[in-house]
Order: structure tokens, then sequence, then C-alpha cells
């Protein structure tokens, strides 16, 4: 079983403020880290696919980081928005089986609140 | 179609019913996964397709449920006989091709009530 967590569970800030949140994995077997959007009664939607050390992506106000060493991402969000407002999951990628298959494991997801 | 389509959205079944939940991924995607995401949960693995060829079965919960994808395009998932713990929202997903660092491609998800 994959032990994946994210921290906090739940996220309310203001509209400006900026905030972050945790994804922790195991550090071993590990192959890259999914991370996903899901607004309420929409579609997940994929934000970054990170798999080096020290990476780390951008799509505007939205940033994250990996540490495969220790076993964590971080999710940026500056200056928040009430769009923002959705679940955000993150799920790690072992590596491929020999099958040419591995199931993308999710955390349970922090869930952000953005109030105008 | 331009997206990932599921039908139906919401669906209400008595317990011991049977439900089917199809699923039409983006056109010309070869891979298919199913998740089931339960209340306060993350989505979990069900099961994968590639065209029509079910390779990984292995999130299945029980032998009640049943998924196929008979033309490598549209699949559906079957469950027989629903219980109360069944009520989940079932996720479907599509890519191009599968790779470990590919994105997933969601539909909006079959939410299924058991009463």
């Amino acid at each position: 079983i994959l032990n994946v967590e994210q921290s906090p569970q739940s996220l309310h800030v203001q509209e400006g403020d900026s905030t972050n949140f945790t994804c922790s994995f195991p550090s071993s077997n590990f192959y890259a880290l999914h991370w996903y959007r899901w607004e309420t009664a929409k579609s997940p939607e994929a934000l970054f696919v990170m798999t080096l050390n020290g990476d780390e992506k951008k799509k505007g106000r939205i940033s994250a980081t990996l540490n495969t060493k220790e076993g964590y991402s971080y999710l940026y969000i500056k200056g928040s928005q009430p769009e923002d407002s959705a679940t955000y999951l993150c799920a790690p990628h072992r590596p491929v089986l020999n099958t040419g298959f591995q199931k993308l494991v999710f955390g349970t997801g922090t869930r952000l609140l953005v109030s105008p | 179609g331009a997206g990932v389509s599921q039908s139906p959205r919401y669906k209400v079944a008595k317990r011991g019913q049977d439900v089917a939940l199809r699923c039409d991924p983006i056109s010309g995607h070869v891979s298919l996964f199913w998740y089931q995401q339960a209340l306060g949960q993350g989505p979990e693995f069900l099961t994968y397709f590639q065209n029509e060829a079910q390779l990984d079965k292995s999130g299945l919960p029980s032998d009640r449920f049943f998924a196929e994808r008979p033309e490598g395009s549209v699949s559906t998932l079957k469950i027989q006989r629903t219980q109360q713990e069944d009520s989940a929202v079932y996720l479907c997903a599509s890519s191009l091709v599968y790779r470990a660092t590919g994105e997933l491609f969601f539909g909006e998800g079959s939410r299924l009530t058991v009463l």
C-alpha cells in the first residue's frame, strides 16, 4: 500500500492571501508525482507532473516543488482568488511494472476555499 | 467529443439493484481508467484498459463489479446487487497512450447513491 498524505485537509483563506499545502509520500520506490485540481461539479484537471528531485514547476500563480529524497512536494498559490477554490490532489507514481503499467495512487486531497 | 463524457451524472439505486455507468473517452485515446471516490477519500483505482484489453482489474472491490470496453472506445462499469458501501463518485479518465508522466483526462464523474 502506498501511503500518501496531504495536509492540511482543508484550508479557508481570504482573497489575496498566499497559501501552500503539502503532499508526503514514500521516498523509496518513486517515479513521478502528479498534481490535479478538482473544482466542484467539474472534472479533475492536471496541473503538474514532476519527476526530478528539486524540480519546480509553475502555471500562472500556482507553483510546485518536489523533494524526492525526503518524499514531499509543496503546492503554492500566490494571491489566491475565489476561482482557486477546489480540491487539490497529489498522486505519486511508482516505477512502471514489467507488465507495462502501474496505477496512479491519489491522496485524499486538500480542500481550498478562497473567500472574496 | 472534446472531453471525457460520463453518464449518468447522478444515479440513485435501491440496494440490490444493478447499475451501469458509461464512459465515452476522448476520441483516439488508447488508455482508459476507472476510479472510485468515496466521501472524504481520494480517487481509488479500479481498473485499466488498453484499447479493448483490460490489463489491470486489481482495484475492483468485489466480483459484483465488472468493466468492459468491447470496441476499445466506450466503456461501461457495471455494479451488480448494489450495496450502500458502493455509494461514491465513479470517475473515468483517458489518455492517448499510457505513460507514467502522462496526464489523465477525467470526466465529471457519475455520482451513485445506494439507498
